[in-house]
């Protein structure tokens, strides 16, 4: 079945180094999203890659879709507190349902 | 214009006991989901309503029911809660387009002891 990994499961940086967080999928995907969730919330959209190779920025998030769509990352460039959550990748393969990953938690040391 | 709304946000069980999960959205959209989160799991999805008038499984719906009640309303029921239940449930929606991205609730924190 559809699987969504992603990588790493926990992340501490301190406040100005740079975060990564990568997304594999067993099958090819139509288009990915990104999510975060602010520790005791709920999961907020970020944003949806569609196309083969598609980088799109949001401030200091840039996300990518890999050539082959089986894979993502999102990167954010000089960790501010701002930025603490966890941060989910949800595959989707044309159909109604998102697989999501399972998540990467940051936490940005001051 | 309070998008999707969840009841009750915290809940303790005892083992056996049933209760009912409410959700309604007022996006007027088509597609309503349940997610359970669990430390380690990120969020599994449980039932899917794709219309008003159907539901299907999803990856993890043993030990549920649900209703779509409406095309606002979307409720999860556990008949008999086990501790393996204990988890946090977020209700979802979405609009027609496959792509378009999920709203959620704020979440119910369930406990069952």
């Amino acid at each position: 079945g559809q699987q969504v990994m992603q990588i790493p499961q926990y992340q501490h940086v301190q406040e100005g180094e740079d975060f990564t967080t990568y997304c594999n999928s067993s099958t090819t995907l139509s288009n990915i999203q990104w999510y975060k969730q602010r520790p005791g919330g709920h999961p907020v959209f970020l944003i949806q890659l569609v196309k083969s190779g598609e980088v799109k920025k949001q401030k200091r998030l840039t996300f990518q879709f890999g050539e082959a769509k089986k894979n993502s990352s999102l990167h954010i460039t000089a960790t501010q507190t701002t930025d603490v959550g966890t941060y989910f990748c949800a595959g989707n393969n044309g159909a109604n349902n998102l697989f999501f990953g399972t998540g990467t938690r940051l936490t940005v040391i001051p | 214009n309070a998008g999707v709304t969840q009841t009750p946000k915290f809940q303790v069980l005892k083992t056996g006991q049933s209760m009912t999960l409410q959700c309604a959205q007022d996006m007027n959209h088509n597609s309503m989901y349940w997610y359970r989160q669990d430390p380690g799991m990120g969020l599994r999805l449980i039932y899917y309503s794709a219309s008003e008038g159907t539901t299907d499984k999803g990856e993890v719906p043993n030990g549920y029911n649900v209703s779509r009640l409406n095309k606002r309303e979307f409720s999860l029921r556990l008949e008999s809660a086990a501790p393996s239940q204990t988890s946090v449930y977020f209700c979802a929606s979405k609009g027609t387009s496959y792509n378009s991205p999920l709203h959620f609730g704020n979440g119910t924190r369930l406990t069952v002891t």
